[in-house]
């Protein structure tokens, strides 16, 4: 079975410094995805970066970096340059396998960031 | 523009009132999938469909029926709703294959209280 566990619950950041969001692992599987999404108090989802488990470097999107520790298991986010509009709450999600070549993606429960001015 | 829609947004109901959330994208994927999100548990998948007429449950199935007739369309069916079903609902959809099958498109979400 898979597992995604965030342990922080809510984080506060100041405007214009990089803040790291936690996001550790578990699963069987040797091929695997890792996956952050954002979702502001609007409540859509919005896809912001994905690193595949043979993936030789860190993923990155603008200013979202994940910071890849396979030994650790751990898919760190980091925002770097915190903007107002990055408070939000941020999921951390991971595809394993299934039938036919399908995936399943499991959440963790979130972590809601908080930019101050 | 390609997007997922959810209908409606915004639902309360009472107990045993059947209900259908419609879920409709237009970028011709082949999966698609419900979840439910409920605070501090993250979002749990209810059911899922990798083609027309193949859908299977997900994490959190009891209460829920779901088809797939169409490839565009995926419903999600509350045939007598319940308190505990009172929850944000999000459907999303992804290709099968290639690069675009690690990027899953989400609705806007549905919200439904049932009192």
């Amino acid at each position: 079975a898979q597992k995604i566990t965030q342990t922080q619950p809510g984080m506060f950041v100041q405007e214009k410094e990089a803040v790291t969001l936690d996001c550790t692992y578990d699963t069987s599987d040797q091929s695997y995805g890792l996956f952050w999404y954002k979702q502001p108090s609007s409540g859509e989802m919005i896809f912001l970066i994905y690193q595949g488990s043979y993936d030789e470097q860190n993923a990155t999107e603008g200013r979202y970096s994940l910071n890849f520790q396979k030994a650790r298991k751990s898919a760190n986010l980091v925002i770097s340059a915190s903007q107002l509009g990055d408070s939000a709450m941020y999921f951390c999600a991971m595809r394993g396998k299934g039938w036919a070549g399908s995936y399943q993606l499991t959440f963790g429960k979130g972590t809601k960031l908080s930019v101050i001015p | 523009e390609a997007q997922v829609t959810q209908n409606p947004r915004y639902l309360i109901t009472v107990t045993g009132k059947k209900l259908t959330v419609t879920c409709s994208q237009n970028m011709n994927h082949e999966y698609m999938s419900w979840y439910r999100q409920d605070p501090g548990l993250g979002l749990r998948q209810i059911y899922y469909s990798m083609n027309v007429e193949v859908t299977d449950k997900g994490d959190v199935p009891e209460g829920y029926k779901v088809s797939r007739k169409e490839k565009r369309n995926f419903p999600l069916i509350l045939e007598s709703p319940s308190p505990n079903q009172t929850s944000l609902y999000f459907c999303a959809s992804r290709l099968q294959g290639g690069a675009g099958a690690n990027v899953l498109t989400f609705g806007a979400g549905s919200r439904l209280t049932v009192l």
